[in-house]
């Protein structure tokens, strides 16, 4: 059971906008720590998507963003592409363990 | 371009020690810190501690009494030993560089599968 929920999948159409939520406490994402959000192709090394709730490392398109309130945050995906298919999962801190999401399957219908 | 690999035996014995490195190019890991993850079959990501260059270290609780973690900066490695290994620790362990304690993880391993089985 992780200390981060994430819905375990969603879909979409290309084109279509999908959101994926990491919900947490009051003693993790409510508590002001930042979240970010990795995505993640099996086999491979998972890829820093969005840092500080809603920052992008360079070289990740603006399709991506991130945001937060309260105890959840969200991950949103515009203009979904078939290469967006792929595991995604949040990551925050409670005092100094960091936590994760349990991780979102997304398929691209 | 920073890639990190880990390496280490896919196989170990029910009471063994787990013994993984993790090799970092393309960019040093003088002033960062390296954390060590793991994932058991069909579960969520587990966070097993982190080290810094200097070779302080900070370790999950639930893992604390099991878990020894060091640096060779010489080789650009951080290294992991878990003790008294059970099935239970089945998982695929990464490895990630990032640059202070509580901060995103830059850069991530491919992981590594370790199999706990006699």
């Amino acid at each position: 059971q992780s200390v981060l929920t994430q819905p375990p999948s969603v879909s979409g159409a290309p084109g279509q906008r999908v959101t994926i939520s990491c919900t947490g406490s009051s003693s993790n994402i409510g508590a002001g720590y930042d979240v970010h959000w990795y995505q993640h192709l099996p086999g491979t090394a998972p890829k820093l998507l969005i840092y500080g709730n809603n920052n992008r490392p360079s070289g990740v398109p603006d399709r991506f963003s991130g945001s937060k309130s309260g105890t959840s945050a969200s991950l949103a995906i515009t203009g979904l592409q078939d290469e967006d298919e792929a595991d995604y999962f949040c990551q925050s801190h409670d005092g100094s363990l960091r936590i994760f999401g349990g991780g979102t399957k997304l398929t691209v219908l | 371009q920073v890639q990190l690999q880990e390496s280490g035996p896919g196989l170990v014995k029910p009471s063994e020690t787990l013994s993984l490195t993790c090799t970092v190019s393309g960019g040093s890991i003088s002033n960062y810190h390296g954390s060590w993850i793991r994932q058991p079959p069909g579960k969520g990501l587990e966070w097993i501690g982190s080290v810094f260059y200097s070779g302080s270290t900070n370790y999950n609780p639930s893992l604390s009494s099991r878990v020894t973690m060091s640096v060779d900066t010489s080789k650009n490695q951080f290294s992991l030993e878990l003790h008294s290994m059970t099935a239970a620790d089945t998982a695929v362990y990464y490895c990630a560089r990032h640059r202070y304690s509580g901060s995103r993880l830059d850069y991530w391993g491919q992981g590594t599968l370790v199999t706990v089985s006699s």
